[in-house]
């Protein structure tokens, strides 16, 4: 079946340490997301891909960052991961058209618990 | 975009239809309502979407008023796999992708 896979499903690292979650899909869509879910909260988007454009949140923080190497991947880093940064990461996609009249249906992965010590 | 404003919580007997009522009434008119749920631990699963006529899929049937200020997600036969939190969300039509994400209903399908 077609899908947006993320691995691992519950990651851990430490304060501080450098830390690379990943998605890949299959639906072949070209816009990927990333989003942020903390405990009981709804998801926040922190950025997202139209093709190789890449399209920050103006409140995602720094030490977020992400990278697109083909149309299947995309990797979020998190440079100097601090407490506050434990949450749920979802990865999500869409076929996504420069029409303005268009409407894309997200297509979200299981998500990767990040856990920070 | 148009914010949304649901109950927290629900019930729902299993085999009944659930009912979950969103309000958004300062949508405007170029801006479609989304319906997505998240079951715990798992990555929010598209259920359906509309603009202004009601709409059906496998899933659910969405009812949209005539004014477009509300909304109600209809879950026809309720089950036990139907449990999770319901999210109502307006986004507007065209380049801007970002769904704006409310807090949600949390549905609970009971035996």
């Amino acid at each position: 079946d077609a899908m947006v896979i993320q691995n691992p499903r519950y990651q851990v690292t430490q304060f501080g340490k450098p830390v690379t979650l990943s998605c890949s899909q299959t639906l072949n869509h070209n816009v990927m997301y990333w989003y942020q879910q903390k405990s009981s909260q709804a998801p926040k988007l922190l950025f997202h891909y139209y093709d190789k454009d890449f399209n920050n949140e103006a409140d995602t923080p720094d030490n977020f960052q992400s990278r697109r190497p083909n149309t299947s991947f995309c990797f979020l880093d998190i440079r100097s991961p601090g407490l506050g940064d434990a949450a749920m990461y979802l990865c999500a996609t869409s076929r996504g058209s420069r029409d303005s009249l268009s409407q894309e249906t997200q297509y979200f992965g299981p998500g990767t618990r990040l856990l920070v010590l | 975009d148009a914010k949304t404003t649901q109950p927290p919580s629900m019930d729902c007997a299993e085999g009944r239809a659930a009912n979950l009522p969103c309000n958004h009434s300062t949508i405007s008119g170029n801006e479609y309502v989304y319906w997505y749920r998240q079951i715990h631990s798992q990555g929010p699963q598209y259920i359906i979407h509309g603009l202004k006529n009601n709409e059906t899929n496998e899933m659910a049937s969405l009812i949209i008023t005539e004014d477009r200020k509300s909304s109600t997600l209809i879950l026809p036969h309720a089950t036990l796999r139907d449990t999770a939190v319901y999210y109502c969300i307006v986004r507007r039509r065209g380049n801007n992708r970002k769904l704006i994400w409310g807090l949600g209903t949390s549905l609970a399908v009971n035996p």
